[in-house]
């Protein structure tokens, strides 16, 4: 179990550039989620895939919002023209769900997004 | 709509007191699921513990203890003898049961410093 990683740790950029997040899950993990952090604040949810396909969406996840999953396994959080308020830590988590079960979601160290 | 209160921003105590982490919660589910995640300095989210909402059993790990109460929506947590490892933000969250949404709700979290 090598744990959910994230890539990149730290993301510096210009209003108005696209940004794109990467998150493994856990090898045996179906279910992966989004969620936004800022500062003294508890972690908000963006968005959350079953394999491969996106179950729900917050109305945080504004169209300029994309998550993508194909084939179940990785998934990429795209930002595109980046505005101040994007900054935030984002984190994925992921878990493995079985019908109605909710097993505990284990998260990554998150991507820390600074916009210039 | 789901809430989870934590009106404790920060406490400060010093080595080997026990301190307790208030949590409330509000849902409109019969079934759901609690949670508590411990953030370190260091920023990944760690799992501490999971709860249904039909199981009313306080639980004791360790020094970690859980007092889960329906009749109060609580679902508190008490650290015994405190460390200075011990020194985090904790955040409590609730998600639905049985089929419904896997998105965690969390509080705002409490800042628990141990001073030596």
């Amino acid at each position: 179990d090598t744990g959910v990683s994230q890539n990149p740790r730290h993301k510096i950029t210009k209003r108005g550039q696209n940004v794109t997040f990467r998150c493994d899950p856990i090898s045996e993990h179906n279910r992966l989620y989004w969620y936004r952090q800022t500062l003294g604040q508890g972690p908000e949810f963006l968005t959350y895939f079953q394999n491969e396909a996106q179950l729900e969406k917050s109305r945080l996840l504004s169209d300029r919002f994309s998550a993508e999953r194909p084939k179940g396994s990785f998934s990429t959080l795209e930002i595109q023209r980046t505005e101040q308020g994007d900054s935030a830590m984002y984190l994925c988590a992921s878990s493995f769900g079985d019908g109605a079960s909710n097993q505990p979601q284990h998260f990554g160290d998150g991507t820390r997004l600074s916009i210039l | 709509a789901q809430k989870v209160t934590q009106a404790q921003t920060e406490i400060s105590v010093v080595e080997k007191e026990d301190v307790t982490l208030d949590c409330v919660y509000e849902t409109r589910d019969t079934t759901y699921y609690l949670f508590w995640y411990k953030q370190p300095p260091s920023g990944e989210l760690v799992f501490l513990i999971r709860r249904n909402s039909f199981d009313e059993q306080n639980e004791i790990s360790g020094r970690y203890s859980w007092n889960f109460q329906k009749s109060t929506s609580s679902f508190n947590f008490t650290i015994t003898a405190s460390q200075v490892v011990d020194s985090a933000v904790y955040f409590c969250a609730l998600s639905e049961g049985g089929t419904g949404r896997r998105a965690l709700t969390f509080g705002s979290g409490t800042r628990l410093q141990v001073q030596p």
